[in-house]
């Protein structure tokens, strides 16, 4: 089974703090993903890679950057948190082709005081 | 503008009766569809797709979904619902022209009730 993992469940910022969520799949995916979530709004698409050191914007790119050092490894920067970052970020890996499924980690809850 | 809309907020629905969560979309040419689900504290779990075929497709809990051109909705069904069915449900679309990017509808809360 795929497996997609993320650094923190739960992280608690300052304002103006930088912030890092990490992400890991452990199948070779080529394309992985950002997203933040909140409630009545779905999911919203921050950044995509679809190799190492590629990556495109998304829908809400503002605010964050992205780095992908490694194929297997994917990581979102806040460079100066606020508190309207407080949000469930997910990441996602997919293999290959478009129609192929998409596999979540389990989310980081930042609060952003 | 492309979208995905999921027009209930909430279904409730009393266990072992049928159910169904509706999803309609606004995107051009031939897209494909996607459902997840979402368990409390858990992440998004690939439910079913449709990509081309029957436009009835099945998948996993015993969950199914009818594409439906003319409407342009794929909407989610199963026959009996279950208490462990409920969670937070969305579906998701790829548009023709997109390469990997979904458009996602702002879910739906299914609650079924013992």
């Amino acid at each position: 089974d795929v497996k997609v993992t993320q650094s923190s469940r739960y992280l608690v910022k300052r304002t103006g703090e930088k912030v890092f969520l990490e992400c890991v799949q452990d199948m070779d995916h080529e394309n992985m993903f950002w997203y933040r979530q909140d409630p009545g709004l779905g999911l919203r698409l921050i950044y995509f890679s679809y190799d190492v050191k590629m990556k495109e914007k998304g829908d809400i790119p503002e605010g964050y950057s992205v780095s992908r050092e490694k194929k297997e490894r994917f990581s979102l920067i806040l460079e100066s948190a606020s508190t309207n970052q407080t949000s469930m970020y997910l990441c996602a890996s997919v293999r290959g082709r478009s129609y192929n499924e998409q596999f979540f980690g389990p989310g980081t809850r930042l609060t952003v005081l | 503008a492309q979208s995905v809309a999921q027009p209930e907020d909430q279904v409730n629905v009393a266990e072992g009766n049928p159910l169904t969560v509706k999803c309609t979309y606004s995107v051009s040419g031939n897209p494909y569809l996607f459902w997840y689900v979402q368990y409390p504290n858990r992440g998004l779990q690939f439910l079913l797709k449709y990509i081309t075929g029957d436009n009835l497709v099945k998948g996993s809990y015993g969950f199914e979904a009818e594409f439906n051109k003319s409407q342009t909705s794929f909407h989610l069904k199963k026959p009996s619902a279950l208490v462990s069915d409920s969670a937070l449900y969305f579906c998701a679309v790829r548009p023709p022209d997109s390469n990997y990017q979904l458009i996602w509808g702002a879910g739906t809360k299914l609650i079924i009730k013992p």
